[in-house]
């Protein structure tokens, strides 16, 4: 089945830098990749995706590549706010369409 | 519009006890999920029905049942609790072709084992 693994595993940053969170796959078959965003005790919520027939989208701050060929994608937010402070997951659907494999997550940390 | 609701939101069982998680959904969603999340581990998936009357297993099914009989509903058993099983569950449902809209998620249920 898919692999995914994801990297750091925290993450703290000054508000106004930037943060990139990088996942790797192992499913060359998977072509769906979502990120989620948790706040603390809420529920995950999808924030953006990118299908594999795209290389980057963007989404005002958030932005989302995925290289293919090596397999793997990365979120990058810009101008970080401390509402940005949560934990991230990223995704990865396998060859199947309907279900999705997780990445253990990364605690993204924005200092005022 | 009440989207995925997840019953209870807390619960504390001892060691051996049963107890069944509701998980229901409005949206006329096909799909439905049980996840597991712990600490430093992300979310793993239990068990996943693809249609009314239809389970699969996933990641980690192993203590878990589950149920499909109505689309709109998917219950997680536990039929003897270990303290292995404490966590938070999240319910998902999505509709076929995933990469429409992802998943919805419940808001969860934390379960503590004793």
């Amino acid at each position: 089945g898919e692999n995914v693994e994801q990297h750091p595993s925290t993450l703290s940053v000054q508000e106004g830098d930037s943060a990139v969170i990088k996942c790797t796959y192992s499913d060359s078959a998977s072509n769906y990749f979502p990120w989620y965003k948790q706040e603390l005790g809420k529920r995950p919520q999808l924030i953006i995706d990118i299908r594999s027939n795209v290389g980057e989208k963007k989404d005002q701050r958030i932005a989302v590549t995925l290289n293919k060929t090596a397999k793997h994608f990365s979120l990058h937010i810009t101008e970080t706010q401390p509402e940005d402070s949560a934990v991230y997951f990223c995704a990865a659907s396998g060859g199947s369409n309907y279900k999705l494999t997780f990445g253990k997550g990364t605690l993204l940390t924005v200092n005022p | 519009n009440a989207g995925v609701t997840q019953t209870p939101k807390f619960r504390v069982l001892k060691t051996g006890q049963s107890m069944t998680l509701l998980c229901a959904q409005d949206m006329n969603h096909e799909y439905m999920y049980w996840y597991r999340q712990d600490p430093g581990m992300g979310l793993r998936l239990i068990h996943y029905s693809v249609g009314e009357g239809t389970t699969a297993k996933g990641e980690v099914p192993d203590g878990y049942n589950v149920s499909r009989l109505k689309k709109q509903n998917f219950l997680l058993g536990l039929e003897s609790a270990a303290p292995s099983q404490t966590s938070v569950y999240f319910c998902a449902s999505s509709i076929p072709g995933l990469f429409a809209y992802g998943y919805t998620f419940g808001s969860g249920t934390r379960l503590t084992v004793v």
